[in-house]
């Protein structure tokens, strides 16, 4: 039974280019959500989605971010137009059809973005 | 406001001593949840434990053990008899039942060392 599978382990991109996260959830699990971590920082919330919706992006930043969630497949962070402050790792977790994280949150191993 | 603090950004410590990481978190929420998480060098997010806020009840897992204080709004980690498999650095994270329970609000961290 995989936990949450996030790929790539490290991207590197150089300014301006674009960058896709992938992170396949839990097996069983239909809500994902998204998280950043700044060097030397907790993780901030950026999004929540269920299968082909999403719920939340409160925490996106408004311009060259975006998430999906497909109906079938993992669910893809796409940043565009990188920038330097983009450079973090970027976690992704997973939960039940509850959608509740007040259970233990499973969290993929992240991605870490160099921006160069 | 909602709010989580670890004071220690790195503590170092020798092998075998007890170390303590402090957490402390503001709320106006009742019912709330607190996490610890680990991350160890290799990246990835390990849970810890979860805590809610009606249960008091100090809890001891092996080598671990945390110390809940509603009344001082603390919900300490001790690592007894430490090794340095320890050494990572471990956040402690809040979830307010009235808002949604997925985001998370986490500290920055405190950076554990131990020495051989």
């Amino acid at each position: 039974n995989a936990g949450v599978m996030q790929n790539p382990r490290h991207l590197v991109r150089r300014r301006g280019q674009e960058a896709r996260l992938r992170c396949s959830p839990m097996k069983g699990h239909s809500h994902v959500y998204w998280y950043r971590q700044l060097p030397e920082e907790g993780l901030k919330f950026m999004v929540y989605l269920q299968k082909e919706n999403i719920i939340d992006e409160s925490g996106m930043p408004k311009e060259r971010f975006s998430a999906e969630f497909p109906k079938e497949g993992p669910s893809i962070l796409r940043i565009q137009q990188v920038v330097r402050g983009d450079s973090a790792a970027y976690f992704c977790a997973s939960s039940s059809s509850t959608g509740n994280m007040n259970t233990e949150a499973f969290f993929g191993q992240g991605t870490r973005l160099t921006v160069v | 406001a909602q709010k989580v603090t670890q004071a220690q950004t790195e503590i170092s410590v020798v092998e075998k001593e007890d170390v303590t990481l402090d957490c402390v978190y503001e709320t106006r929420d009742t019912t709330y949840y607190l996490f610890w998480y680990k991350q160890p060098p290799s990246g990835e997010l390990v849970f810890l434990i979860r805590r809610n806020s009606f249960d008091e009840q100090n809890e001891i897992s092996g080598r671990y053990s945390w110390n809940f204080q509603k009344s001082t709004s603390s919900f300490n980690f001790t690592i007894t008899a430490s090794q340095v498999v320890d050494s990572a650095v471990y956040f402690c994270a809040l979830s307010e039942a009235r808002r949604s329970n997925y985001q998370l609000i986490w500290g920055a961290g405190t950076k554990l060392i131990i020495k051989p």
